[in-house]
């Protein structure tokens, strides 16, 4: 069943705000990746994080893996149209290395 | 590299015809996944293959799904018979190695009347 917790589910956001979202688990995960997609794409990488405490940047974004193991954020500066879309967190079940799980998204919508 | 390519699509077909799709994995990846997307259930994982081997096919839904993979650079998801509740958007992603990012393809947009 799902492990993954996304939040929130949708965010309503202006032009030039900061996004955070975060991803948590009752499990512990080795590994986080965030994934953007866009209507009628496919998921697209953004940031992969491989260590506890890790914070890795991508541009205007920012993903940290949590102490614990069991959560991650992503936060985006300064928000433009393009932000827009669903931003998924995954990583691989603890008990299967490869299977790649999904959270159920945030959808990010944002206004001129 | 051109990516991982799936085909068609778009698929639309009738209630009971067999449904084939297929996927070209980016070269030299050797995992392989079909995932797929509805609203209600979010990204599944039908089956994923190592090396052009099934490892786990547990979140196939029913025996009307198979997948194939006859070599390193083809991957199949076929249905048969097909039925409305098919209807999602299937998705094909390639990995070089277990733990890696994933690649995906634009997905094949099933529609099952």
């Amino acid at each position: 069943g799902q492990q993954l917790n996304q939040s929130p589910q949708s965010m309503f956001i202006q032009e030039g705000e900061d996004v955070s979202m975060n991803c948590t688990s009752s499990s512990i995960f080795n590994t986080w990746l965030w994934y953007k997609q866009d209507p009628g794409e496919g998921p697209v990488l953004l940031i992969a994080l491989y260590k506890a405490g890790e914070l890795t940047s991508n541009g205007r974004l920012t993903a940290q893996f949590g102490i614990t193991r069991k959560d991650s954020f992503l936060n985006i500066s300064a928000s433009i149209p393009s932000d827009v879309g669903i931003y998924f967190c995954a990583g691989p079940t603890p008990d299967s290395w490869g299977k790649l799980q999904f959270g159920a998204g945030t959808q990010v919508v944002v206004t001129p | 590299d051109a990516g991982v390519i799936q085909s068609p699509r778009h698929e639309v077909t009738e209630m009971g015809q067999e449904v084939t799709l297929r996927c070209k994995p980016i070269s030299g990846h050797d995992y392989l996944f079909w995932y797929r997307q509805t609203m209600m259930r979010g990204l599944e994982l039908l089956i994923y293959f190592n090396n052009n081997v099934p490892i786990d096919d547990s979140g196939m839904p029913e025996d009307r799904f198979s997948a194939k993979m006859p070599n390193a650079s083809f991957s199949t998801l076929k249905i048969q018979p097909s039925e409305p509740r098919d209807s999602a958007v299937y998705f094909c992603a390639s990995s070089l190695g277990a733990v890696t990012e994933a690649f995906f393809g634009q997905g094949t947009r099933l529609t099952v009347v």
